[in-house]
């Protein structure tokens, strides 16, 4: 039974680029969360997504941030012409849609290195 | 002022210790309650969430919370070198427009051999 998937593990970009990360939820989970965490700092919500809808993108940046969770694949959060400032560790957490919907479960974490 | 406060550590204490974890929050609103434990480097990983004022225990692990002074608690009993970890602490407010996570700052827990 395979937990929440999310790859790179380890993504390292130079400043200007564009950071793509992805995330899996774990099987029979429809809800998708994002979170950053920053170096000595807590863990921060960024958004919230069911399959095709944002529900909730109350904690993203609002430039160059964007994330997805289209009908097909894993969930992508974006992020467009990074800066030092990005280098943090994005995870990503599912929860189902019955049952249990206040238990989120997280992924291993993308690591962002921004040069 | 934060909405979770929870004191950083690090929280040294000898094998088969009982480790005494808190957090306050700010928001009476918050209505779920979770304790995650984050070791270096990896995701967090759900230890138990509760509901109601009270106590609810699972194995080692005590969860705690008293709504009406807004702090909760995880107490964990014959501490092992494997539980040196961060404990983070968690809350949800309940709305319709999905149910995001509110973190503490997280608790570093060493246990000595």
């Amino acid at each position: 039974n395979a937990g929440v998937m999310q790859n790179p593990r380890h993504l390292v970009r130079r400043r200007g680029q564009e950071a793509r990360l992805r995330c899996s939820p774990m099987k029979g989970h429809s809800h998708v969360y994002w979170y950053r965490q920053l170096p000595e700092e807590g863990l921060k919500f960024m958004v919230y997504l069911q399959k095709e809808n944002i529900i909730d993108e109350s904690g993203m940046p609002k430039e160059r941030f964007s994330a997805e969770f289209p009908k097909e694949g894993p969930s992508i959060l974006r992020i467009q012409q990074v800066v030092r400032g990005d280098s943090a560790a994005y995870f990503c957490a599912s929860s189902p849609l019955t049952g249990a919907v206040y238990e989120q479960y997280f992924g291993p974490g993308t690591r962002l290195t921004v040069t | 002022q934060k909405e979770v406060e929870q004191d950083p550590g690090p929280l040294s204490v000898p094998e088969g210790a009982i480790v005494s974890l808190n957090c306050t929050y700010s928001n009476s609103a918050f209505q779920y309650f979770m304790w995650y434990r984050q070791y270096s480097r990896k995701g967090p990983e759900l230890l138990m969430y509760t509901y109601s004022s009270g106590n609810k225990e699972d194995g080692r692990f005590t969860a705690q919370v008293d709504k009406s002074s807004k702090y909760i608690s995880l107490f964990i009993r014959d501490s092992q070198p494997s539980d040196s970890a961060t404990y983070l602490c968690a809350m949800i407010l309940i709305k319709a427009a999905g149910n995001k996570l509110t973190f503490g700052g997280g608790t570093r827990v060493l246990v000595k051999p």
